[in-house]
């Protein structure tokens, strides 16, 4: 079945730092990737998503590309922000169209 | 527009007892879904509703039971509540049909059983 697998944080890092938090899937034909993220106390948010292979997503800063080639969709900022500090999940919808499935969860910690 | 609302926020359980957990959005969504979130597991979804009056099973519906009362409301049972259940329950919705669309969340429900 489809998987997501994400880097275990928690990440920390001061304040304009540059972030990477990586994520690869499994899954066969070609799903649709995304990145949610959930700041404290609240629910997840869509931040980025890509529909095919080598679009990127873009949002608040924040990109990540399709590369089917390694089947990754790694999240990158360049300068990150205190207020970036929150929890992100990567995730894939099949190619049946259907449901989401999530990795694990990163939690990004920035200090200023 | 409140989004999606869920209540309560918190809850604590004894073995055995049961509850229900609400949600609802005002977004005229048309699927709706229940996840339930643990550590270092993502998210998990248990159940969803395409349209109203329909339901389908998620990959962990066990110890669950939903209603979808109308297109607002989608609510989550635990008819007796385990320590295994112990997690934070998010409900989601989309506009269109299931999976197609960006989900939209709640705040989530605590729910601790002892």
């Amino acid at each position: 079945g489809d998987s997501v697998t994400q880097m275990e944080g928690p990440v920390t890092l001061s304040e304009e730092a540059f972030l990477t938090i990586n994520c690869t899937y499994t899954a066969t034909g070609y799903p649709s990737l995304f990145w949610y993220v959930q700041y404290p106390g609240e629910g997840l948010q869509l931040l980025l998503k890509a529909t095919k292979a080598d679009d990127k997503g873009s949002n608040k800063g924040f990109e990540a590309t399709y590369r089917k080639e390694t089947t990754s969709f790694h999240l990158e900022k360049g300068s990150v922000q205190v207020s970036d500090s929150a929890v992100y999940f990567c995730a894939l919808r099949g190619n049946a169209g259907n449901m989401l499935t999530f990795g694990g969860g990163t939690r990004l910690m920035v200090k200023p | 527009n409140a989004g999606v609302t869920q209540t309560p926020k918190f809850q604590v359980l004894k073995t055995g007892q049961s509850m229900t957990l609400q949600c609802a959005q005002d977004m005229n969504h048309n699927s709706m879904y229940w996840y339930r979130q643990d550590p270092g597991m993502g998210l998990r979804l248990i159940y969803y509703s395409a349209s109203e009056g329909t339901t389908d099973k998620g990959e962990v519906p066990n110890g669950y039971n939903v209603s979808r009362l109308n297109k607002r409301e989608f609510s989550l049972r635990l008819e007796s509540a385990a320590p295994s259940q112990t997690s934070v329950y998010f409900c989601a919705s989309t506009p269109l049909a299931v999976g197609t669309d960006t989900q939209y969340f709640g705040p989530g429900t605590r729910l601790t059983v002892l």
